[in-house]
């Protein structure tokens, strides 16, 4: 069974500029969770996605947006990057258990 | 508010010595408890979890943790290490809705 997937794997941006990153929770879940692990702050609940609806929000500005689609995976956007945005941010995905699922995760640099 | 309290941002042990992490959390109600750990530039790799039951959880790698209501405590132990076991730790509380979680013990493991 293939686990949670994220891309890309790195990604380069300037300030100012907006990031997309993906994720594909495994097989089956229809939930997917967005943490940001950034230096120095650990790791932060960013969103939550179950069956294409938002369904809780952390402490971040409205700049972090993001979507799950019908197929449940989803896509996380950051617009206006600024450079303390730069971090490790990870994807998660729950099925019928408590238990979260973690991708990867997609290393953002903010230049 | 849910927080999760983890002593020790670094702890060494030798090879072969016992690993004790610690880990302290609030909540008004009973939580999901979950010991994850992160090898370098990798995800969240599920250790153990307790929601209910069996206080004394077994996880993988030979780590188990201790649910203490009355402490409310989860502390994670090992009672050899392995130089393999070197990594960073992470102690979370939560469930469906979200995952709190501590900001992360490193442990080293020296021969």
């Amino acid at each position: 069974e293939a686990g949670v997937t994220q891309s890309p794997t790195h990604l380069i941006k300037t300030r100012g500029q907006q990031a997309t990153l993906r994720c594909s929770p495994i097989s089956g879940h229809t939930s997917v969770y967005w943490y940001q692990q950034a230096l120095g702050l650990g790791l932060q609940f960013l969103l939550w996605y179950d069956e294409g609806e938002e369904r809780n929000r952390g402490n971040f500005p409205p700049r972090f947006s993001g979507r799950q689609f019908p197929n449940y995976s989803s896509e996380l956007n950051v617009n206006a990057l600024e450079l303390e945005d730069s971090a490790l941010y990870l994807c998660a995905s729950v099925g019928g258990t408590n238990e979260q699922f973690f991708g990867p995760g997609t290393r953002l640099t903010v230049l | 508010a849910q927080s999760v309290t983890q002593l020790g941002s670094h702890v060494s042990v030798s090879e072969g010595a016992l690993v004790l992490l610690r880990c302290n959390y609030s909540s008004s109600v009973p939580p999901y408890l979950f010991w994850y750990v992160q090898y370098p530039n990798q995800g969240l790799q599920l250790l153990l979890k307790y929601t209910t039951g069996a206080t004394l959880v077994k996880g993988i790698n030979g780590f188990e943790a201790e649910f203490k209501k009355s402490e409310t405590s989860f502390h994670l132990t090992k009672p050899s290490a392995h130089m393999s076991d070197a990594a960073e730790y992470f102690c979370a509380s939560g469930g469906y809705n979200k995952l709190i979680f501590g900001a992360g013990t490193r442990l080293a493991v020296h021969p």
